[in-house]
């Protein structure tokens, strides 16, 4: 079964550093561009960053530009985000998803990100 | 960017009935117009990719239309498990954005 598996979310502190990890299985995330998308408490979906296969271009919405950088490791069949400078509106679901073709599938389960003091 | 709007952002219909939900981009965006669903406490799910290809092992109740800015998204019978909200999104150029979401309920 293809699966995409997100972890490393948790609490931190506003002005702090989370890294968060999609590890894929049943599938090889090589071949594959892919994205971070996040669900902000009862809002809607936000893409906020994109990844070539080759890591050779990578993209970012304007509300994280500067603060989150993506990143794979084909080798180890995953992709990351980290996140720096995290602001209290940074708190979401956060999802990664492949974009096999055209639309985001598969999509991970999603890892819970809270930033509060 | 390409803004997507959808409508409407709520509805509530009962079992067996036909629902509607309209997505209208903010400019032309050929058939690169995808549907998902997600419900309570999951992942989106992908439904229907460029505009009107139902994805494999979705049920044949929903379907999709439109190109250029007006798309929509029709299930013709209702059923319980189709509560949840759902999404359009755009392919056609960067950032891809989404739509705001319409959450179906059923009476």
């Amino acid at each position: 079964e293809e699966q995409l598996v997100e972890s490393g979310g948790g609490l931190v502190q506003p002005g702090g550093s989370l890294r968060l990890s999609c590890a894929a299985s049943g599938f090889a995330l090589r071949s594959y561009s892919m994205n971070w998308v996040r669900q902000a408490p009862g809002k809607g979906l936000e893409w906020i960053s994109y990844i070539s296969s080759s890591s050779g271009i990578k993209s970012y919405a304007d509300s994280v530009k500067g603060r989150f950088t993506i990143y794979r490791d084909n080798a180890k069949n995953s992709l990351y985000l980290q996140m720096n400078s995290m602001r209290v509106e940074d708190t979401a679901v956060y999802y990664c998803a492949t974009e096999r073709f055209d639309p985001f599938d598969p999509w991970g389960q999603g890892t819970l990100v809270t930033v509060s003091s | 960017d390409i803004q997507m709007t959808q409508s409407p952002s709520s509805l509530s219909a009962s079992v067996g009935d036909r629902v509607t939900i309209t997505c209208r981009a903010s400019q032309s965006i050929s058939s690169y117009l995808h549907w998902y669903q997600q419900r309570p406490g999951k992942a989106p799910k992908l439904l229907i990719y460029s505009a009107s290809t139902l994805q494999s092992g979705v049920p044949p109740r929903f379907s999709g239309s439109g190109s250029g800015t007006d798309f929509t998204l029709t299930i013709s019978s209702l059923q319980p498990e189709d509560l949840a909200t759902y999404y359009c999104q755009q392919s056609f150029s960067s950032p891809r954005t989404f739509g705001q979401g319409t959450r179906v309920e059923i009476k």
